[in-house]
């Protein structure tokens, strides 16, 4: 079975700054996705990156982007330039490469992400 | 597109009573996942649908809980002598099945609280 691992249960990063949340991953499987989601105070989860596992360039989204060690099964988010905005629980999330049948999102338990003045 | 939406929101009910949530997924959706959150954690997957046949089901879907999408449009969870340790968060996710990711967009959820 696959699991998610999220080590920091909560960080926080001065507004501008740089801050990077952990996340790794076990699987026997060789492809895959894996994706970061934002999940605000009291609102639905969005989207915040995705990467391909056969793809060997990090994924990158305006301010956020992801350092991919596919041997190590290490999948972290950095975030540039922090806003106020960003404060928020942050899950890291698995998904088996689509072959044809739905697969399930298999979640971490969430880093929150304080950002302050 | 209005995205994903849940209802209710808020569900207060007591120990024994039954409860039916429902979720209207983005319309072109044909895949519909149900996923249970607790305080603290990551969301667990409990089901998803393609179209109107459910396909696949957690072991954490008890025999109290059945899920149904009649038309393969919209669809309703419902939970049977509900206990408190039903009380969570129940999110709704839609995905569109083609050639790329699939990837899953959520819903805002309808929190359950069994006293």
């Amino acid at each position: 079975a696959q699991t998610v691992t999220q080590s920091q249960p909560e960080m926080s990063v001065q507004e501008a700054e740089t801050v990077t949340l952990s996340c790794t991953y076990d699987t026997s499987e060789s492809d895959y996705y894996l994706f970061w989601y934002k999940q605000p105070p009291s609102r639905q989860m969005i989207l915040v990156i995705r990467q391909e596992a056969y793809k060997q360039q990090n994924a990158t989204e305006n301010r956020f982007s992801v350092n991919f060690q596919k041997a190590a099964k290490s999948f972290s988010l950095k975030i540039s330039d922090s806003q106020l905005g960003d404060a928020a629980m942050y899950f890291c999330a698995y998904r088996l490469l689509f072959t044809g049948t739905a697969s399930k999102l298999t979640f971490g338990t969430g880093t929150r992400l304080q950002v302050t003045l | 597109d209005t995205g994903v939406s849940q209802d209710p929101r808020h569900k207060i009910t007591k120990r024994g009573q039954n409860v039916t949530f429902r979720c209207d997924p983005i319309s072109e959706h044909n895949r519909l996942y149900w996923y249970r959150q607790t305080l603290g954690q990551g969301p667990e997957f409990l089901t998803y649908f393609q179209n109107e046949a459910q396909l696949e089901k957690s072991r954490l879907l008890s025999d109290r809980f059945s899920a149904e999408r009649p038309k393969g449009s919209f669809s309703t969870l419902e939970i049977q002598r509900t206990e408190q340790g039903d009380s969570a968060m129940y999110l709704c996710a839609s995905s569109l099945r083609d050639r790329d990711t699939d990837t899953q967009y959520f819903g805002p959820g309808t929190r359950l609280t069994v006293l």
